[in-house]
């Protein structure tokens, strides 16, 4: 079956602009998590949806935002675009949010690059 | 707060060798760890993981051991092959609660093996 998939995978933008990235999750995950990977800080936790609904939230500014439809596909938006910024953004999808934690299935990301 | 380290940014090691890759932790409310392997332009995979209530769990060639008391675990590659060269990143969650999709990652580890 087909896997994550994140769109853009490439993008540029300049600073103070905003930006919305896709992730389609693997069919029938309803889980879909996000995070950030940057050279010095690895993999960092953005939030997690489940049902349309925020669940869970990682240590990042209000510009930072996502949401999830009602198929299970989700965004996230950054607004306000800084340097540092500049990312591999990656998503994860899971099977269901309870029992026994299982691995998440992780897209192959979107590339932003901020000028 | 890194509570999640991987002190080794890298490690070489010779084809049919033994690879030894560490991780260690500070949060004992840690109760479900994981390893990914990650390719440059891919997405993280997920390898093996392993319950607080184990202290081994072993794949093929992969096995994880936890120490709890110490807080740390290892991931062994037995033997090591070429294609396993990649980023390897530890990651440790909470399995009850509220953490659903949440890993808290490690740095990664280099890992290059030579034929």
């Amino acid at each position: 079956k087909a896997g994550v998939t994140q769109t853009p995978r490439y993008l540029i933008k300049t600073r103070g602009q905003q930006v919305t990235l896709s992730c389609s999750p693997i069919s029938g995950h309803r889980s879909v998590s996000w995070y950030q990977q940057t050279p010095g800080q690895g993999l960092q936790f953005l939030f997690e949806y489940f049902s349309e609904t925020q669940r869970n939230k990682g240590n990042f500014p209000g510009r930072f935002s996502g949401r999830q439809f009602s198929n299970s596909r989700s965004e996230m938006n950054v607004s306000t675009l800084e340097l540092g910024d500049s990312a591999l953004y990656l998503c994860a999808s899971k099977l269901s949010i309870a029992g026994v934690m299982g691995e998440l299935f992780f897209g192959e990301g979107s590339r932003l690059t901020v000028l | 707060d890194q509570q999640v380290k991987q002190n080794s940014p890298s490690l070489s090691v010779q084809e049919g060798r033994i690879s030894i890759l560490n991780c260690d932790y500070t949060n004992s409310m840690f109760d479900y760890f994981l390893w990914y392997k990650k390719y440059p332009a891919e997405g993280p995979t997920f390898l093996i993981s392993i319950s607080s209530i184990k202290d081994k769990n072993e794949d093929g060639r992969f096995t994880v051991f936890l120490n709890k008391s110490a807080k740390h675990l290892s991931l062994h590659i037995v033997p090591s092959q070429p294609g396993d060269s990649a980023v390897y990143f530890c990651a440790a969650s909470t399995a009850g609660g509220t953490s659903y999709g949440k890993l808290t990652f490690g740095q990664g580890t280099i890992l290059t093996v030579h034929p």
